[in-house]
């Protein structure tokens, strides 16, 4: 099946700063999702981005299809952005399009 | 519009109990999933149904799994004999068509097995 790398597995940054997260794929897919969960668990959808790029206020997210690799931007990091990240991908010619989540960045950011 | 709802939110079992977990998708969705998260992993699948078919259930870990849709909108996953293992949180995603879309997952119920 496919598999999904997310690095840094830990990330701490001051209030303000930039990060780059990185999710890597073993296989072509139809569907990738990058999600925000919070300290309540709740799955956040922050994209869906099989391919191309997109922005949404601080952040953005860019996936190379060919290249098999996606990156989530975050800049002028707030203290609510701290949480669990995750990339799932679907599809590789499955018919489910069931996700497969990596294991995630947890993200502190500090006042 | 109301997003993905589950119910109960949190649930305590004495092992060897039956449980059973709710799911409302987004009205309209065809897709619905469910996924287990266990304590500091990303979710996993269990199970997939499109419309009332259950599709795939090749994620379930037993027999002592089973989910249902039989209307082909609320989905109910049943956990026979719980054990101490079963102990995760059990995520619900919806998502509007069959192949390559958005999935939009509900708030979980947190299972706690004693």
């Amino acid at each position: 099946g496919i598999q999904v790398e997310q690095s840094p597995p830990d990330l701490i940054l001051q209030e303000g700063a930039n990060s780059t997260l990185r999710c890597n794929f073993s296989d072509s897919v139809n569907n990738l999702q990058w999600f925000h969960q919070n300290p309540w668990g709740q799955l956040i959808n922050l994209f869906y981005i099989p391919s191309g790029t997109k922005q949404n206020g601080r952040l953005s997210a860019t996936t190379v299809a060919t290249e098999r690799y996606s990156l989530l931007y975050i800049s002028s990091s707030q203290t609510t952005d701290s949480g669990v990240y995750f990339c799932a991908v679907g599809g590789g010619g499955g018919a489910t399009n069931k996700l497969i989540f990596g294991t995630g960045t947890l993200l502190a950011v500090q006042p | 519009g109301a997003g993905v709802s589950q119910s109960p939110r949190y649930k305590v079992a004495k092992r060897g109990q039956d449980v059973a977990l709710r799911c409302d998708p987004i009205s309209g969705h065809v897709s619905l999933f469910w996924y287990q998260q266990a304590l500091g992993q990303g979710p996993e699948f269990l199970t997939y149904f499109q419309n009332e078919a259950q599709l795939d259930k090749s994620g379930l870990p037993s027999d002592r799994f089973f989910a249902e849709r039989p209307e082909g909108s609320v989905s109910t996953l049943k956990i026979q004999r719980t054990q101490q293992e079963d102990s995760a949180v059990y995520l619900c995603a919806s998502s509007l068509v069959i192949s390559g879309n958005e999935q939009f997952f509900g708030p979980g119920t947190r299972l706690t097995v004693l």
